[in-house]
C-alpha cells in the first residue's frame, strides 16, 4: 500500500464548476501538507500549504486536512479552462530529519472543458 | 525573485554512461531537495541537502549521488545510466526549518533526461 493514496482521474469537468480532490494517507507522522499543480512538462507549482487540520482559502482554492481521518482536500471553485493540468498532494514532516522529504500522491489529471 | 533554475533542460545519453545536473536554488534558501518523476512511479524524493550537507535520502542506488556548494547550488550525479532512468528530474528549493516552522519547497522546470 502507498503510503499516499491519490485518485488519478482523470476528471473532466465544465467551465464553473466546483472540482474536489482528494488524498488520503496512512502515515500519522505527516505534519505539514501541499498542493501543487504541474501543467504538461513544467515543474509543480505551489498552490497551498497547510499545516494542521482545517480550511485554508486562497481566491478559488480552498485547502481542508483532516488529521484523524488522514484525508486532505483541495476545492477548486469556478473552475477555468485554465485550470486544466494535474493536481498533486503532497506531504510531509515524518519524524526526525525528514522534514525536506515531501511524499506525493499519483496525481490527479482535470481538464476544465469551456 | 528568480525562481529555481535548472540545467540543462534535456539531456540524452546512452546506457552506461554518466550525468550531471545542475540546480539553482531560489535566492536566500539553503535547502535542495531532488526528486524523479516517472508515468509510472509519480514524484519519487531522491535526496535533501542542506548547508552542504545531505539531511535524507530516498531509496535509490548508490548511482545516484548529489552535493551542495556553499553558495547553496546543487549538482546531481547519476553513473551508470539505465534505460530506467530517463525521467524528469526536478529540483525544489526551500528555506528550510525554523523556529520549528517547515518551509515550503519551490520546485524548478525540471530536466527531462533521455538514456537510450
Amino acid at each position: 500500500q502507498k503510503e499516499v493514496e491519490q485518485d488519478p482521474g482523470p476528471l473532466s469537468v465544465p467551465e464553473g464548476a466546483i472540482v474536489s480532490l482528494n488524498c488520503t494517507y496512512s502515515n500519522s507522522a505527516f505534519q505539514y501538507f501541499m498542493w501543487y499543480r504541474q501543467y504538461s512538462r513544467k515543474g509543480p507549482e505551489l498552490l497551498m500549504y497547510t499545516y494542521s487540520s482545517g480550511n485554508k482559502e486562497d481566491g478559488r482554492f480552498t485547502a481542508q486536512v483532516d488529521k484523524s481521518s488522514k484525508y486532505i482536500s483541495l476545492f477548486i471553485r469556478d473552475s477555468q479552462p485554465s485550470d486544466s493540468a494535474t493536481y498533486l498532494c503532497a506531504m510531509g514532516g515524518a519524524g526526525g530529519t525528514s522534514y525536506g522529504k515531501l511524499t506525493f500522491g499519483q496525481g490527479t489529471i482535470l481538464t476544465v472543458h469551456p | 525573485k528568480a525562481g529555481v533554475t535548472q540545467t540543462p533542460r534535456y539531456l540524452i545519453k546512452t546506457r552506461g554512461q554518466q550525468v550531471t545536473l545542475s540546480c539553482s536554488p531560489i535566492s536566500g534558501h539553503r535547502s535542495v531537495s531532488w526528486y524523479q518523476q516517472t508515468p509510472g512511479q509519480g514524484l519519487q524524493f531522491l535526496f535533501e541537502y542542506f548547508s552542504e550537507t545531505q539531511r535524507n535520502k530516498g531509496n535509490f542506488p548508490g548511482r545516484f549521488s548529489g552535493r551542495q556548494f556553499s553558495n547553496s547550488r546543487s549538482e546531481m550525479n547519476v553513473s551508470t545510466l539505465e534505460l530506467g532512468d530517463s525521467a524528469l528530474y526536478l529540483c525544489a528549493s526551500s528555506l528550510g526549518m525554523a523556529s520549528g516552522r517547515v518551509y515550503e519547497q519551490y520546485f524548478g522546470p525540471g530536466t527531462r533526461l533521455t538514456v537510450t
